[in-house]
């Protein structure tokens, strides 16, 4: 069965600067998508990233950018020049090329201190 | 719609009532989801629905809990004789070939069962 594990339930980072969340998964397929998802206090699940297994570039979307390490079977998130609106629980999840259900980790809480 | 939209926003229903949430997805995505997130067991599939083919029930915790898509849009969560446990957020997702399979997801309704 795959898993995905995020071993920090909560992280700070003061405003502006840089902060990482690990994820790693485990996982028998070889073709698959990583996803980083966020959910402010709103309940709101926004996509914030998303990797493609067969792709060796590191995902990047303005602020936020990946370290996908394939073979560890890991998945960071960085998020650079960290602002207060960053402030949310944020979740790593994995679905096999294939397949249909997003299969997540446990959640990262992030608090940005002004 | 712009997004995927979920009523009610909150329920409080008692302990044996049945209730019914409705999950409208983006227009013109054929896949959908449900997912449950609770304190104890954080994000959980439920059940998917892609275009006519047969739903994949397989996340669904018990008998008590069937869903409908009617008309390939709208979907209707249903829970019978709710119980404590049944507590949680209810999620829904919404996806298409177009968008590469990446789940979109509304705001969720907080079902709290008295």
């Amino acid at each position: 069965a795959q898993t995905v594990t995020q071993s920090q339930p909560e992280m700070s980072v003061q405003e502006a600067e840089t902060v990482t969340l690990s994820c790693t998964y485990d996982t028998s397929e070889s073709d698959y998508y990583l996803f980083w998802y966020k959910q402010p206090p709103s309940r709101q699940m926004i996509l914030v990233i998303r990797q493609e297994a067969y792709k060796q570039q590191n995902a990047t979307e303005n602020r936020f950018s990946v370290n996908f390490q394939k073979a560890a079977k890991s998945f960071s998130l960085k998020i650079s020049d960290s602002q207060l609106g960053d402030a949310a629980m944020y979740f790593c999840a994995y679905r096999p090329r294939y397949g249909n259900k997003l299969v997540f980790g446990a959640g990262t809480i992030l608090r940005v201190k002004s | 719609g712009a997004g995927v939209s979920q009523s009610p926003s909150n329920k409080v229903t008692e302990k044996g009532k049945d209730v019914e949430l409705r999950c409208d997805p983006i227009s013109g995505h054929t896949a959908l989801y449900w997912y449950r997130q609770s304190l104890g067991q954080g994000l959980e599939f439920l059940i998917y629905f892609q275009g006519n083919s047969a739903p994949d029930k397989s996340g669904l915790p018990s008998d008590r809990f069937s869903a409908e898509r009617t008309g390939g849009s709208v979907s209707t969560l249903t829970i019978q004789r709710t119980q404590q446990e049944d507590s949680a957020v209810y999620l829904c997702a919404s996806s298409s070939r177009q968008a590469g399979e990446t789940q979109y997801f509304g705001p969720g309704t907080r079902l709290l069962v008295l």
